[in-house]
């Protein structure tokens, strides 16, 4: 089976409005996660990444959690905007720097 | 702009029919892997090469290959082409190497390829 998987496949929110989409993994041995949003009709881009050795990482208006113990990672996202609608993938990158993706989680933001 | 390029952006063939699939990594990257995204599917990984050489396969069907050029471009073959081979494939290069092994993907803008 998949070592990543999101908790829900969709997720609406008011515009302005914080977002946070929810993923688990089951290697524990997994050491690197990345959060990758992908638009309509384009590929996936990167948006923050943090290895095991931290907790929280912040970025411009998103930070990442991290709880090794019950193996799951979140993605904040902080007054959510229409242009932050599209799909959230974790990856799972530790050790064998094989991103390997769960299904996503469609965020959809209403104005 | 990724700086991962993918060509063709389309592709429609029919079945049984052979396609290949190019893309050139960012500068400077010697990483290239290939996946598949269905429809509502999450990204499947198929393959990666580093520095010319395969390093790893996941859920690549024996129907698909892939090689990497001395140049670093990579192409995706597919042959025999079936109607549930329809997809979108993607090409992601990273700098990552079995000393560098976390490092983010960058990925191309994909092809979509659609069998009839």
């Amino acid at each position: 089976g998949e070592s990543v998987g999101l908790h829900l496949p969709t997720l609406s929110v008011q515009e302005g409005d914080n977002s946070i989409i929810n993923c688990a993994y089951s290697n524990s041995a997994s050491d690197y996660f990345i959060w990758y949003k992908q638009e309509s009709g384009k590929g996936p881009q990167f948006i923050i990444d943090i290895r095991s050795n931290m907790d929280k990482r912040q970025g411009q208006r998103v930070t990442v959690l991290l709880n090794k113990t019950v193996k799951h990672l979140s993605l904040q996202i902080a007054a959510t905007q229409p242009g932050d609608s599209a799909v959230y993938f974790c990856a799972d990158s530790g050790g064998s720097y094989i991103p390997t993706f769960g299904r996503g989680t469609s965020l959809i933001v209403h104005p | 702009d990724s700086g991962v390029t993918q060509t063709p952006k389309h592709l429609i063939t029919a079945t049984g029919q052979r396609v290949t699939l190019r893309c050139s990594p960012r500068s400077g990257d010697l990483s290239v892997y290939w996946y598949q995204q269905s429809l509502d599917q999450g990204l499947q990984f198929l393959i990666q090469y580093y520095n010319g050489e395969e390093r790893a396969k996941g859920n690549i069907l024996e129907r698909f290959s892939a090689q990497q050029f001395p140049d670093l471009h990579s192409e995706l073959n597919l042959s025999s082409l079936e109607l549930g081979d329809s997809a979108l494939y993607f090409c992601a290069s990273s700098v990552a190497d079995r000393r560098n092994a976390n490092t983010e993907a960058f990925f191309g803008q994909g092809t979509r390829l659609t069998v009839v």
